[in-house]
């Protein structure tokens, strides 16, 4: 099956840098790569996706690339601000498989003002 | 509108007790899913459907059970909680080709 290994599983950035976390996953056949926000108390929500077709997408201050030969896509964030402090998951689905995503471990982004 | 809705949002219960966690989906989708989360940590994936008679066990092993007769309400059952079951329970939905949505959660507290 697939595996999700998603890094740093804590990330500290000051107010208006940059935020970069990373994730492999094994399936080859993997076709679908979204990324949820999960603010403290709340649920997980979709923030960004993209799909094996394409290299690179972007939406304002977030982007996510995608490296289908070496099994990694990256979620970038510009420009903190504290409302981006939460969990991050990262997911890949394979195509062959339904619906069924398989989630990385997370990364609590904690941004300092 | 369209959501997906868990009821209790909040739950504490005393050990041996029977619980069903509810969550129904107005969005007419075919696949549901049920996880497990501790507070900001992993999600693990404990039971899932692909439609009405169809229920599957996730990645990790639950001692709960799950139904699925009607496509809207995917309901969960400990038949009898223990401590260990302490945590929080995500209902989510989805329709290929696209992303799951995922229910408020149920936090439960089994003491």
């Amino acid at each position: 099956g697939e595996n999700v290994e998603q890094h740093p599983s804590t990330l500290s950035v000051q107010e208006g840098d940059s935020a970069v976390i990373k994730c492999t996953y094994s399936d080859s056949a993997s076709n679908y790569f979204p990324w949820y926000k999960q603010e403290l108390g709340k649920r997980p929500q979709l923030i960004i996706d993209i799909r094996s077709n394409v290299g690179e997408k972007k939406d304002q201050r977030i982007a996510v690339t995608l490296n289908k030969t070496a099994k990694h896509f990256s979620l970038h964030i510009t420009e903190t601000q504290p409302e981006d402090s939460a969990v991050y998951f990262c997911a890949a689905r394979q195509n062959n498989a339904g619906n069924m995503l398989t989630f990385g471990g997370g990364t609590r982004l904690m941004v300092k003002p | 509108e369209a959501d997906i809705y868990q009821t209790p949002r909040y739950l504490v219960i005393g050990t041996g007790k029977k619980i069903t966690l509810e969550c129904s989906q107005t969005m007419g989708h075919d696949k549901m899913y049920w996880y497990q989360q501790d507070p900001g940590m992993e999600l693990h994936l404990i039971h899932y459907s692909y439609g009405v008679n169809s229920t599957e066990k996730g990645d990790l092993s639950s001692e709960s059970t799950v139904s699925r007769i009607r496509t809207e309400h995917f309901p969960l059952t400990l038949e009898s909680a223990r401590p260990s079951h302490t945590s929080q329970y995500l209902c989510a939905s989805s329709e290929y080709p696209y992303e799951q949505y995922f229910g408020p959660g149920t936090r439960l507290t089994v003491t």
